[in-house]
């Protein structure tokens, strides 16, 4: 049960668009359409912005977007606000029934 | 609307227990399967372990299989992890978490409760 991988760390300016990859395994993010990503700002609970690859929860911004490509999730986030800054986690179901998450990256909008 | 509210955690001496308790209000609480994750300071989220709605199945991280048990009270809507052998690598935050509609997210999550393991 490794982790998923994302970046470390990514930023943007303000109005760009910038995506974080998210890598698993055919056991996981490949196999399945269940990968979700989250945001955490400091000293908070996480935020669910994607599920089941590219579907967005009510009330999150249609900036928020996901998708699939083989094993590999991304999350792109479009028009960078300040507010954006935080740090975003995938998440993926597994063949064993458990769910890993990735290491997180943290966004920076300079 | 739906409630988390996690207790239980605190300082505790390597090698000995601590039960978490969340308390669940807002939704039928026996619907649902039920999660914990916990990220250590300054650390990533790790998930830890999920029991199913009525509580028949539970599966564990490796990190934790054999040291953790999650278990539930639906009577009660109440969601536990008793935490055995405590090592200073289980300090963290440990969030319970839930879904809404559709079992593959977490939708809605505690406030946290941090345990502190040290001597």
């Amino acid at each position: 049960q490794s982790a998923l991988t994302q970046p470390a760390s990514v930023s943007g300016s303000p109005g760009q668009s910038i995506t974080i990859s998210c890598t698993g395994t055919s056991s996981d993010v490949g196999g399945y359409n269940y990968v979700s990503w989250y945001q955490q700002h400091p000293g908070k609970a996480p935020k669910l912005m994607i599920y089941e690859v590219g579907n967005r929860p009510s009330g999150v911004s249609n900036r928020f977007s996901g998708s699939k490509s083989g094993n590999t999730a991304s999350l792109t986030i479009s028009g960078l606000q300040a507010e954006d800054e935080a740090d975003y986690y995938c998440s993926s179901y597994t063949s064993s029934n458990t769910r890993l998450f990735g290491g997180g990256t943290k966004l920076t909008v300079l | 609307q739906v409630q988390l509210v996690e207790s239980g955690g605190g300082v505790v001496q390597p090698g000995r227990s601590l039960r978490l308790s969340c308390g669940a209000s807002g939704f039928t609480f026996s619907w649902n399967s039920m999660h914990w994750v916990r990220q250590a300071p300054g650390k990533g989220l790790e998930w830890v372990a999920v029991i199913s709605s009525d509580g028949s199945n539970s599966y564990y991280a490796d990190s934790v299989k054999g040291q953790f048990t999650i278990s539930r009270d639906n009577s009660k809507s109440t969601l536990y992890l008793e935490m055995n052998s405590l090592r200073p690598e289980d300090t963290a935050v440990y969030y319970c978490a839930t879904h809404s509609s559709g079992w593959s997210k977490f939708d809605y999550w505690g406030q946290g409760t941090l345990v502190t393991v040290s001597s």
